[in-house]
């Protein structure tokens, strides 16, 4: 059956350190790949999308990387803040054509919490 | 970024009765938009895709006809929870996409039917 998993429910650290949040999936040929941040009672919020023949994104402190042999996600924060304390969500379109529409399908998603 | 707003933020209603929730993309034309439907501490779970002009694509399991979903515009979609009842109580948010691969969300509508 096919999977989306995201390496845990929560994840702890202190300020300044790197965040690596995981996403692994099973039974998917995903064309693309997007990280989303969740705040508590608020829609997600679109934050990097990588494609299947990309192997690294960057975005500001953010990096996203695709290994479609592994067939895994990692999501890196650097310097993280107590701001990016949030739940982050992987989401898989399996649709390679920018023309059609592309159905998502959600990981569990992992809430980061970054203390001082 | 691409700009999506809900509308309502929160309604309460009575077992029994119909909401209406808006999706607008503010700032760019959406060829398809998607409704998602969260239980606490669930991830989101697609319920239709629609694209303008066209009749709804529902996910299995989902009632098109309690969850009834208008594209009319390239900028609106609304959903219908018709014969609402306590257990379609969720938050609910929708996505727009336009020509690229990104799909931008709305804030969401939490429903609480009584």
């Amino acid at each position: 059956s096919q999977k989306i998993e995201q390496n845990s429910e929560a994840l702890n650290i202190q300020e300044g350190k790197t965040a690596t949040l995981t996403c692994n999936y099973t039974n998917y040929s995903p064309a693309y790949l997007q990280w989303y941040r969740q705040d508590p009672g608020r829609g997600p919020v679109f934050l990097l999308l990588i494609r299947e023949n990309e192997k690294e994104k960057r975005k500001e402190r953010l990096k996203v990387t695709f290994d479609t042999t592994l067939k895994q996600s990692l999501f890196h924060i650097t310097a993280s803040q107590p701001a990016d304390s949030a739940t982050y969500l992987c989401a898989l379109a399996q649709s390679p054509n920018t023309g059609t529409a592309s159905k998502l399908t959600f990981g569990t998603g992992t809430r980061l919490q970054v203390t001082l | 970024g691409a700009v999506v707003s809900q509308h309502p933020s929160r309604v309460i209603c009575k077992s029994g009765t119909s909401v209406k929730i808006e999706c607008r993309s503010l700032d760019f034309q959406a060829t398809t938009m998607f409704w998602y439907r969260q239980f606490p501490k669930q991830s989101l779970m697609l319920m239709a895709t629609s694209n303008e002009g066209s009749k709804a694509t529902y996910e299995q399991g989902v009632e098109k006809d309690k969850f009834l979903i208008n594209h009319a515009s390239l900028t609106l979609s609304t959903l219908t929870v018709t014969s609402a009842h306590p257990e379609d109580s969720s938050f609910y948010i929708c996505s727009a996409k336009g020509l690229t691969y990104e799909q931008y969300f709305g804030p969401g509508t939490r429903l609480t039917v009584t």
